[in-house]
């Protein structure tokens, strides 16, 4: 119940491209979906994050689409840059609780030039 | 704002030494986490303070490892007696218990400290 699944494990994807990641959990009780970008020798740091109350949130390039009934959420990094190549996590926890965040397993995102 | 900062970046010790790790938080942060990570996975959360209170620590800690947040400023992380299986990445974050709402739930990162037990 508490295990959040991410997929996939790496992502190659061309300069321009659209990338995307999927999460599915299975507490139905969390309220807070963020995504966390981290880079070789640095620690994680939060892309962008959703409530279940929206079924989507887009900040520049980066998209959250959220599928409350499916239990699954997504990032879309669209026209994706070289320097977008890091791992990324999805997490989920509630709100007022954030240090019990549960996180994926991460995705390698590697962008060809 | 000058960030979550953690001392040393690296260590290498030998088994059975005792290490300990300090973090400076983001000073009106009064939240302050260690998190655990080896390669190719997420944190795995240790435990929590709230100001100086150690308020949740993981039940997969071991005895060896105890924090502290003596002014509930910085932070250390100490363990004992080292073993091969503690090699990780040691990542500390803070956050501010009433953020502003672009910030609720934001966890803030330090660089982290790199473990190794030879």
């Amino acid at each position: 119940q508490q295990q959040v699944k991410q997929s996939p494990q790496s992502l190659i994807v061309q300069k321009g491209g659209i990338s995307i990641i999927n999460c599915a959990y299975e507490n139905t009780a969390f309220d807070y979906f963020p995504w966390y970008q981290q880079f070789p020798g640095k620690g994680p740091a939060l892309l962008i994050a959703i409530r279940p109350d929206v079924s989507e949130k887009k900040e520049g390039r980066f998209t959250i689409s959220f599928n409350k009934s499916a239990k699954q959420f997504s990032l879309h990094i669209m026209d994706s840059q070289p320097g977008d190549s890091a791992t990324y996590f999805c997490a989920a926890s509630y709100l007022d609780s954030n240090y019990q965040l549960i996180w994926g397993a991460g995705t390698k995102l590697i962008i060809k030039p | 704002d000058t960030g979550v900062s953690q001392d040393p970046r690296h260590k290498i010790t030998k088994r059975g030494q005792n290490v300990t790790f300090r973090c400076d938080p983001i000073s009106e942060h009064n939240r302050l986490y260690w998190y655990r990570q080896t390669l190719g996975q997420g944190p795995e959360f240790l435990t929590y303070f709230q100001n100086e209170a150690q308020l949740e620590k993981s039940r997969l800690l071991s005895d060896r490892f105890s924090a502290e947040r003596p002014k509930g400023s910085f932070s250390t992380l100490e363990i004992q007696r080292t073993e091969q299986g503690d090699s990780a990445m040691y990542l500390c974050a803070s956050s501010q218990l009433r953020a502003r709402h672009t910030d609720l739930g934001k966890l803030f990162f330090g660089s982290g400290t790199q473990l190794s037990v030879l």
